[in-house]
C-alpha cells in the first residue's frame, strides 16, 4: 500500500471542463509538492504547498494542503488539452530524506 | 546547463546479464535518487544518496546496487537482471529531501 492515495486514477474530459485531482494519507507532511509528467518525460514540479489550509493558485490551476497536513487537491479550470498528463503528488514526512510518491492521476482533455 | 541526463535512453537485456545505468547532474545537488515507474504504481524509490560516498535502501532495492563515488554521478547496477525488473527508471536530484527534485528523462529497460 502507498502512503498516498490518489483519485481518480484515470480522468477523460472535454476542453474546458474543470477537473479536481485528490492526495489523501493518513501520514502528516511538512509538506507536500505535485508534479506533472508528460510522456516520455520526466516529472516536473507544478508547487509546493507547506502550510496546513494554504492554497496556490498557478493560472487555471489550485492547489490546496489540507488543514491537517494530510491531504492535497489539484483544481484545474476550463482545462485545456495541454493540461494533458500524469499528475503526482509527493509528501516529505520531514523524518526521513526522501518523498514519498503517489501512483498518479492520468488526465487527458480531449479537444 | 544540461541539469539530470541520463545514459542509456532504452536497453534490451536477456535474464541474467548485467549492465549499469548512469546519471549525471551539474547542478551540485547533495540528494540523487533512483525511481523505477511502473504503470500503476508510480514512482518507486529504489536507492538513494543523500552525499558524496554515502548510499541508502529505499522501498524496492532488491536485485540493485548503487554507488556514489563522485557528487556529480549516481550509478545504478543491474548484477543478474530479470524479467520484473523491466520498467522505466528515472533518476533525481535535489538540495535537501524537501526540496524540488528534477528529474531526468528517463531509462526505458526491457528483460527478456
Amino acid at each position: 500500500t502507498q502512503l498516498l492515495e490518489q483519485s481518480p486514477q484515470f480522468l477523460s474530459i472535454q476542453e474546458g471542463e474543470n477537473l479536481t485531482v485528490y492526495c489523501n494519507s493518513s501520514s502528516v507532511f511538512s509538506s507536500l509538492q505535485w508534479y506533472r509528467q508528460e510522456p516520455g518525460e520526466g516529472p516536473v514540479l507544478l508547487v509546493t504547498v507547506v502550510t496546513g489550509g494554504e492554497v496556490k493558485k498557478l493560472k487555471r490551476l489550485t492547489f490546496q494542503f489540507g488543514d491537517a497536513r494530510k491531504d492535497s487537491s489539484l483544481h484545474i479550470t476550463a482545462a485545456q488539452p495541454g493540461d494533458t498528463g500524469l499528475y503526482l503528488c509527493a509528501g516529505d514526512r520531514g523524518n526521513d530524506y526522501k518523498l514519498s510518491f503517489g501512483a498518479g492521476t492520468t488526465v487527458t482533455v480531449r479537444a | 546547463n544540461a541539469g539530470v541526463t541520463q545514459t542509456p535512453k532504452f536497453r534490451v537485456l536477456k535474464t541474467g546479464q548485467s549492465m549499469t545505468l548512469l546519471c549525471a547532474q551539474d547542478m551540485n545537488h547533495e540528494y540523487m535518487y533512483w525511481y523505477r515507474q511502473d504503470p500503476g504504481m508510480g514512482l518507486r524509490l529504489i536507492h538513494y544518496s543523500v552525499g558524496e560516498g554515502t548510499t541508502a535502501k529505499g522501498e524496492v532495492p532488491d536485485g540493485y546496487n548503487v554507488s556514489r563515488l563522485k557528487k556529480q554521478n549516481f550509478l545504478l547496477g543491474l548484477e543478474s537482471a530479470a524479467p520484473s525488473q523491466t520498467s522505466v527508471y528515472f533518476c533525481a536530484s535535489s538540495w535537501t529531501s524537501g526540496d524540488e527534485q528534477y528529474f531526468g528523462p528517463g531509462t526505458r529497460l526491457t528483460v527478456t
